[in-house]
């Protein structure tokens, strides 16, 4: 089974669009933490955000926010007035602390057109 | 902030030969390292998780003989892609968990293979 869902596949907006980029997880372990990486075409993976089991706080860093839904283990990511340079693959990531496991989802594929 | 540094970026060899790639942490102690790999337009599949002074773990279905991987110091895991075949050409991540209190993971740069 998939430990972390990414639905979407690829996206394509125009910019200044919204656009939420979906992501589900599945876990046994009581303790865990939650990420999003942005990886653009040069490959590297950039850290946006992490957020650990027990804070369900949703938070917002400039244009971007998340959402955690802990009752769905849920984890979206908004991005609001899309750019073209958010062009990049996104992953939602999981991190299993007490069985000492790192997941990515498949990715989802975000295109913002001028 | 925590580094890692991985080399080469890219490589190019010939099939048959063997390959290796150097993860180093810059400014921590990396007590355990992660390698990745990612084909194209898909997801990184974790490929080992390798422990300073001890044997790598190996994720199922990725060949130990193939991929030799070796944490011989806190600051320096390697993999030695064994005779290499077109294959085995992919992209290729490592990350080390800077762990504390902050919990988190840094990236390599990511190396892309590419056997002939």
């Amino acid at each position: 089974a998939q430990k972390v869902t990414q639905a979407q596949t690829e996206i394509s907006v125009v910019e200044k669009e919204d656009v939420t980029l979906d992501c589900v997880y599945e876990t046994r372990d009581t303790t865990y933490y939650l990420f999003w990486y942005k990886q653009p075409p040069s490959g590297e993976l950039v850290f946006l955000i992490r957020r650990n089991s027990f804070d369900e706080q949703n938070e917002i860093s400039g244009r971007y926010s998340w959402n955690f839904q802990k009752s769905t283990s849920s984890f979206n990511f908004t991005i609001t007035a899309s750019q073209v340079v958010d062009s990049a693959v996104y992953f939602c990531a999981l991190d299993e602390i007490n069985f000492n496991k790192f997941y990515f989802g498949s990715g989802t594929k975000l295109n913002v057109k001028p | 902030g925590a580094v890692v540094s991985q080399h080469p970026s890219r490589v190019i060899c010939k099939s048959g030969t063997s390959v290796k790639i150097e993860c180093r942490s810059l400014d921590f102690q990396a007590t355990t390292m992660f390698w990745y790999r990612q084909f194209p337009k898909q997801s990184l599949m974790l490929m080992a998780t390798s422990n300073e002074g001890s044997k790598a773990t190996y994720e199922q279905g990725v060949e130990k003989d193939k991929f030799l991987i070796n944490h011989a110091s806190l600051t320096l895991s390697t993999l030695t892609v064994t005779s290499a075949h077109p294959e085995d050409s992919s992209f290729y991540i490592c990350s080390a968990r800077t762990g504390g209190a902050s919990r988190g993971y840094t990236f390599g740069s990511g190396t892309r293979l590419t056997v002939v």
